[in-house]
C-alpha cells in the first residue's frame, strides 16, 4: 500500500521560516508534488520533485531525497495569507499513476 | 484556458434525490478526475477517466455515478445519497496519466450537503 507522513499542524510568526516535511512509503515513484489549499478551496500547485535535490520557487522550495523516502516544503518569509493546509502527494505507477495524497499540514501563521 | 469548472459551487439535496456535478475543462487533458473531500481531511480519489474511459473505481458506492460524455466533461451523478456523503466534490484534469510536471488542475469544488 501507499503511506504519505506528514505533521498535522504547525504554528509559526510572521516573516519566519517553515519546514513541513513528508515521508512516503510507496510501491514505485513518479514524481512528489506539493499543493497548498486554503480552507473550503481547491488546493493548487505549488512544486513537483522528481530528481533529488532542491526546487526553487521565489519564496517556496522543496526537497526531494528518493532513497530516504523524504520530501520538505520550505516557506520563507512567511505571510498571513500563508495560512492554509499543505498536501504532500505522490505520483505512483503501480497505482495507475493516481496521485496519493498525505494527511496534509495546516500552518497557522501569527503576526 | 488554464481552469477547470465546477458547477454547482453549493447543493442541498435530500436522499431521495437525484442531481448531477458538472465539471469542465478546456486545455486538452485527457484524464480526469473527482476526489471526495471531508473536513480537515485529504482528497479522497473516487473515479480516474483515462481518453474518456473509466479507468480507476476506487470502490466507490453504486450511489455515485460518473460519466465522461466526451473530452472536456465530466459528470457525478448522485442518487439516493447518505448525510455523511456530505463533503467538497473535487474534479480534477491532467494532460494525461502521467499527469505531467504541473500535477493535477483541480476545480474549485461543489460542497455538497445531503439532508
Amino acid at each position: 500500500g501507499q503511506n504519505i507522513d506528514q505533521p498535522t499542524e504547525m504554528t509559526a510568526t510572521e516573516g519566519a521560516i517553515v519546514q513541513i516535511n513528508c515521508t512516503y512509503q510507496t510501491s514505485g515513484f513518479n514524481g512528489l508534488f506539493w499543493y497548498q489549499q486554503h480552507a473550503g478551496e481547491a488546493p493548487t500547485f505549488l512544486s513537483y520533485n522528481v530528481l533529488d535535490g532542491l526546487e526553487e520557487k521565489g519564496r517556496f522550495s522543496s526537497f526531494l531525497s528518493r532513497s530516504k523516502g523524504y520530501s520538505y516544503l520550505l516557506l520563507k518569509e512567511l505571510q498571513m495569507k500563508d495560512s492554509a493546509s499543505y498536501l504532500c502527494a505522490v505520483q505512483t505507477p503501480a497505482a495507475g499513476n493516481k496521485l496519493t495524497f498525505g494527511g496534509g499540514t495546516r500552518v497557522l501563521v501569527k503576526p | 484556458d488554464t481552469e477547470v469548472t465546477q458547477t454547482p459551487k453549493h447543493l442541498v439535496m435530500g436522499m431521495t434525490n437525484k442531481k448531477s456535478l458538472k465539471c469542465e475543462q478546456h486545455m486538452g487533458h485527457r484524464a480526469m478526475y473527482w476526489y471526495k473531500q471531508k473536513a480537515k481531511k485529504p482528497p479522497e480519489l473516487m473515479f480516474v477517466y483515462s481518453y474518456e474511459k473509466l479507468s480507476i473505481n476506487e470502490s466507490v458506492p453504486s450511489r455515485f455515478s460518473p460519466e465522461c460524455p466526451n473530452s472536456s466533461l465530466l459528470n457525478l451523478h448522485l442518487h439516493a445519497l447518505q448525510p455523511e456523503d456530505s463533503a467538497l466534490y473535487l474534479c480534477a484534469s491532467s494532460q494525461d496519466r502521467r499527469t505531467g510536471v504541473y500535477g493535477y488542475t483541480f476545480g474549485s469544488g461543489t460542497r455538497l450537503t445531503v439532508v
